[in-house]
């Protein structure tokens, strides 16, 4: 069963507008989340992260939120530009032992097409 | 780019054969990990290492295995390959356990005929 889940495979903005990606997750135990992203015949790349004693963290244009209570993450472009047009995935993690992490968690990502 | 490379980049291969996948990192990063992509999946771990000879399975290590006998080398093979495994395998690198964030290669795309 998806334990991180994307579901908006797709979403298309306007040059200049805000771009609101978002991702559940189910396992409590998750405390660490990551937002990738990933261009076609490329890797992913890191965007941002954040840790669940936060609810909130920036980047530039690029801010993540947190709600643990809801189990959901956002992730926040703005302002959008067609440059940003990706795949964008989200990834969760455990603290496992003295400080140590277990494997990251993707969901199936979600392709923004930022348009002029 | 990051120090990470997979090769080769594209390869075509029939039913049966055996394929090997190579990684390779001039980061000294301890660990190495092999995911692949699907459409409608995302990406899911096939298997990753924690040191040389150090091996574990991922969620989807069926018909998969591994190899690291040299830190910077991290092999994936497919002993008998079949079409479901057609995929795009990404190799990532990590310095330990603690996550600031993979750095993945550019994949590898196989196509099983």
């Amino acid at each position: 069963d998806q334990q991180v889940k994307q579901n908006s495979p797709s979403l298309s903005v306007q040059e200049g507008r805000i771009s609101i990606l978002n991702c559940d997750y189910t396992n409590s135990m998750f405390d660490y989340f990551l937002w990738y992203k990933k261009y076609p015949a490329e890797g992913p790349t890191f965007l941002i992260s954040i840790s669940s004693i936060k609810d909130k963290n920036e980047d530039g244009r690029f801010t993540v939120f947190l709600n643990k209570s809801a189990k959901h993450l956002s992730l926040h472009i703005v302002p959008s530009q067609p440059g940003d047009s990706a795949v964008y995935f989200c990834a969760a993690t455990a603290t496992i032992y003295g400080g140590s992490q277990g494997n990251l968690i993707f969901g199936k990502g979600t392709k923004l097409s930022v348009k002029p | 780019d990051a120090g990470i490379t997979q090769s080769p980049r594209h390869k075509v291969t029939e039913t049966g054969t055996p394929v090997t996948l190579r990684c390779h990192q001039t980061e000294n990063h301890r660990y190495m990990y092999w995911y692949r992509q699907d459409p409608g999946h995302g990406l899911r771990l096939i298997h990753y290492s924690y040191g040389v000879k150090d091996t574990d399975k991922g969620e989807v290590s069926d018909g998969y295995s591994v190899s690291r006998s040299k830190t910077e080398d991290f092999l994936l093979t497919l002993e008998s390959a079949t079409s479901s495994q057609t995929s795009v395998y990404f190799c990532a690198i990590n310095p330990d356990r603690v996550n600031y964030g993979y750095t993945f290669g550019s994949g590898t795309r196989l196509t099983v005929v």
